[in-house]
């Protein structure tokens, strides 16, 4: 299995919703990541777990909040967002070393904030 | 820091042979690893190199000349499906080692 999860693929929300992300993958990877894309543009690292433990938080605001439950599992917690953060958020993991050159990434949760 | 330079755009017919070049500055470097996206889809990691020379994989190959802070993604044969985002990335190499750093990114087009 050399797939990377993501659910759900689209989420509209409200400015004063509450709604988690969801990530997961089977291939014993140890470094976990989020990021988010903009159209046109590169992904943007937000968070990096490595062995379960966060090691790269790239001074993301507190509205958004990850959680890595099991080395599987990767949540994204989403809370008061703002419009901007209408984005595509990635999840993607490596098999050893955080920063691998080599990452897989699942196909991603389309968000619209209203 | 660490920056990487590549075309915003390049247009290409079917069945020929192009070149995406990237160039970067690093204060110290790990190898270039180069990622595909088609719009809607997600980042797929295409190949890597740590040293110099040419590494081929099928219709793609990919080049590195450490000396020359240059790297580039050749694609042959190309086919409609090779429409797509690609990006190059390096690691970085501060104490944020977890971070991978993408370039900006390469929009080709493949016209008939």
């Amino acid at each position: 299995d050399t797939e990377v999860t993501q659910t759900p693929k689209h989420l509209v929300m409200g400015m004063t919703n509450k709604k988690s992300l969801k990530c997961e993958q089977h291939m014993g990877h140890r470094a976990m990541y989020w990021y988010k894309q903009k159209a046109k543009k590169p992904p943007e690292l937000m968070f990096v777990y490595s062995y379960e433990k966060l090691s790269i938080n790239e001074s993301v605001p507190s509205r958004f909040s990850p959680e890595c439950p099991n080395s599987s599992l990767l949540n994204l917690h989403l809370h008061a967002l703002q419009p901007e953060d209408s984005a595509l958020y990635l999840c993607a993991s490596s098999q050893e070393a955080a920063g691998s050159y080599e990452q897989y990434f699942g196909p991603g949760t389309r968000l619209t904030v209203t | 820091g660490q920056s990487l330079e590549q075309p915003s755009e390049v247009t290409a017919v079917e069945g020929a042979i192009v070149q995406i070049n990237c160039t970067y500055q690093t204060s110290g470097f790990y190898g270039l690893s180069w990622y595909q996206q088609h719009d809607g889809g997600a980042p797929t990691f295409l190949s890597y190199n740590a040293l110099d020379g040419l590494e081929e994989t099928g219709r793609f190959s990919s080049f590195l000349s450490r000396s020359d802070s240059y790297g580039y993604l050749l694609l042959q044969e190309l086919q409609m499906k090779d429409s797509a985002s690609y990006f190059c990335a390096v690691r970085d190499s501060g104490n944020q080692g977890g971070k991978l750093i993408f370039g900006q990114g390469t929009e080709l087009s493949v016209k008939p």
